[in-house]
């Protein structure tokens, strides 16, 4: 597709649910990235697929999270028994044979646990 | 210690005015630089990569400074619309991922 597609673009779901959260990266980037951003927070990283190489995890901040890519394009992240803390919005970014191009975010998914 | 660490702001300038910000990160490893613009409730933007020789991209003036390990970011003739957050961003060039510094904001005063 011609950018970074995210869905949902909202979601508020109670607290103890588990939600999906999708991202369909730029056709034929290669590396994937989630970060997720509170409110007036700076970007903090969850995971980061490249390839077929196994995904960097060390940003996921509790096992409630998992992320997984198939097929080395779509991927979805996981939130298990959400709690209030997790409320926040959820970006995920692409981006094409590595670091020196810079990467292309998506317009977010924006999680509300009430 | 941060890896990339920002001076929050925030910045109110003038229309017209000179701005300047500036970015520091903690390892000397670090390849790739960038600048990114986020504005309010949006997804942040790439700006510019910030090159070894520094450029510029009309307005706007990226510089790289390795042995002090900051790079900076300078607009000229300031804009109502360049009001907005901007995000230094350094990568290792390992693979794993970049690292975000907290952002700068920069309100545009008519």
């Amino acid at each position: 597709g011609a950018g970074v597609s995210q869905s949902p673009s909202n979601k508020v779901t109670e607290k103890g649910k588990d939600v999906e959260l999708r991202c369909d990266p730029i056709s034929g980037h290669t590396a994937l990235y989630w970060y997720r951003q509170s409110l007036g927070q700076g970007l903090e990283f969850l995971i980061y697929f490249q390839g077929n190489s196994a995904p960097d995890k060390s940003g996921l901040p509790s096992d409630r999270f998992s992320a997984e890519r198939t097929g080395g394009s779509v991927s979805t992240l996981t939130i298990q028994r959400t709690q209030q803390e997790d409320s926040a919005v959820y970006l995920c970014a692409s981006t094409f044979r590595g670091e020196s191009y810079g990467y292309t975010f998506g317009s977010g998914t924006r999680l509300t646990v009430v | 210690r941060k890896e990339v660490e920002q001076d929050p702001g925030p910045f109110n300038v003038p229309e017209g005015a000179t701005v300047a910000f500036n970015c520091t990160y903690s390892n000397s490893a670090s390849q790739s630089f960038f600048w990114y613009r986020q504005d309010c409730r949006k997804e942040p933007k790439l700006l510019m990569s910030v090159y070894s020789s520094g450029n510029e991209d009309g307005r706007f003036t990226a510089q790289l400074n390795r042995a002090s390990q900051y790079i900076s970011l300078l607009i000229r003739d300031s804009k109502l619309s360049d009001s907005a957050t901007y995000l230094c961003v350094v990568s290792l060039y390992t693979g794993n991922q970049f690292y975000f510094g907290t952002g700068t904001s920069l309100t545009v005063i008519p």
